[in-house]
């Protein structure tokens, strides 16, 4: 166990739909990123906040959008959703901004039909 | 365009063998290369990597970057059967970039 934690577990939605994927860091860990892993694409890097600011930032499709609360909760909210939307999102905290060990969470499988 | 690249995608083994997994890498000035394990489930981190030479070591892992060739190594030695997993390998610049991966299966 990481110590981050993510809800749901499992998540299906129909098309067109919005969902919002929550993830809480490990203690005392001030930043969170975001990846999506799908079967054809593997890992890619979606955003990641530093004590609530926006850090860093990857190829995050404009219908999804994401934020961390001053309680360094961070949420994923994933709007028009598509049949490709569908994979495994992982939340992943750190103590610092950088690129060190990241904890990962144990992923939101998301499945749009 | 894949700035990570990892080699094999794929390798099966006997326990006991060593394996050497690869990535070679398209960018120069990155932060940090990483290595990840990843089971059915979260990665799970292995070592990170900034300097060129220096081997990092974890028990029978071990892993070096060479930033003149732009690749980095991973061994696996006396392999088991917990070491079947994705190994990933990423590098850090304005974002991170992930290879998709080497699947290894360790037989008995």
């Amino acid at each position: 166990d990481s110590g981050v934690t993510q809800t749901p577990k499992h998540l299906i939605t129909a098309t067109g739909q919005r969902v919002t994927l929550r993830c809480s860091p490990r203690s005392g860990d001030l930043s969170v990123y975001w990846y999506q892993q799908s079967l054809d694409q593997g890992l890619q890097f979606l955003i990641q906040y530093y004590n609530g600011e926006e850090r860093a930032k990857g190829n995050i499709l404009e219908r999804f959008s994401a934020q961390q609360f001053p309680d360094l909760h961070s949420e994923l909210n994933l709007s028009s959703l598509e049949l490709g939307d569908s994979a495994l999102y992982f939340c992943a905290s750190s103590v610092e901004g950088m690129w060190n060990e990241q904890f990962f969470g144990p992923g939101t499988r998301l499945t749009v039909l | 365009e894949d700035k990570v690249v990892q080699s094999p995608l794929s390798l099966v083994v006997h326990e006991g063998d060593t394996v050497t997994l690869n990535c070679s890498y398209e960018v120069t000035n990155f932060r940090s290369l990483l290595w990840y394990k990843q089971e059915k489930k979260a990665p799970t981190f292995l070592f990170m990597l900034t300097s060129s030479g220096i081997e990092k070591k974890s028990g029978r892992l071990s892993s070096i970057l060479d930033k003149k060739e732009l690749f980095s190594i991973l061994n696996i030695t006396a392999t088991q059967t917990g070491d079947s997993a994705v190994y990933l390998c990423a590098v850090e610049l304005d974002q991170f970039y992930f290879g998709t991966g080497t699947s290894l299966t360790v037989i008995p």
